[in-house]
């Protein structure tokens, strides 16, 4: 357990409406990271980032966007969601000290 | 881009039985983790092997790095219904800035 908290946990919305995904973090881990999980592909890295305001995209990162405004927190916002957007989505930390990913309990999002 | 194939994506077998999951890629990762995650949480980390070659065992799951860094297996011995869940081997990439490269996962179904 690396502290690792993610709001909400379930949601579901319609296709246009926007949807913010919180994930934050009590240990002051500089690295943060928001996947994907869908049947057969795994977890895709979506965006990450490596300290306040310092964020990159990853190999799945259109139609999200990121911000990190403080240490303990990494939003992630669909701005127009859309159905294909339908999935679980992960946030995770890396302990330096261990250069380990850990990983938040997950929120389960459902576009309509 | 770089990619992990895992397989199978689906096993299910008897209690006692052994089973292997074979990770593969053509591109050489600085090391590669394996991760289990039960339904409605987030990936929990198994082991990270680093070294070509290396074996890892973790009582009776043992892990193994291929010589050229390729490729990985986790062979279960004796499986037991606790050990259900999906597995997914990730690859820490040498020019990626450390970011994970997951394969697809193999869910795993040991019946009494």
């Amino acid at each position: 357990d690396a502290g690792i908290t993610q709001s909400p946990r379930h949601k579901v919305t319609e296709t246009g409406t926007p949807v913010t995904l919180r994930c934050h973090q009590t240990e002051n881990h500089r690295y943060m990271y928001w996947y994907r999980q869908d049947p057969g592909h795994g977890l895709r890295l979506i965006h990450y980032s490596y300290g306040v305001k310092d964020t990159d995209k990853g190999e799945v990162s259109d139609g999200y966007s990121v911000s990190r405004s403080k240490t303990e927190d990494f939003l992630l916002t669909l701005e127009s969601a859309t159905s294909s957007q339908t999935s679980v989505y992960f946030c995770a930390i890396t302990r330096e000290v261990t250069d380990t990913q850990y990983f938040g309990p997950g929120t389960r999002l459902t576009v309509l | 881009t770089q990619l992990l194939e895992q397989s199978p994506q689906f096993l299910s077998i008897q209690e006692g039985e052994n089973l292997t999951v074979y990770c593969n890629s053509s591109s050489v990762f600085s090391s590669l983790q394996w991760y289990r995650q039960e339904p409605g949480e987030g990936p929990v980390l198994l082991v990270t092997v680093v070294t070509g070659g290396e074996v890892k065992k973790l009582k009776r799951l043992t892990f193994q790095f291929g010589d050229a860094r390729k490729d990985s297996s986790l062979h279960i011995t004796a499986a037991q219904p606790g050990d259900t869940g999906l597995y997914l081997c990730a690859g820490v990439s040498y020019n990626q800035g450390g970011k994970l490269i997951f394969g697809q996962g193999t869910e795993l179904s040991v019946k009494p």
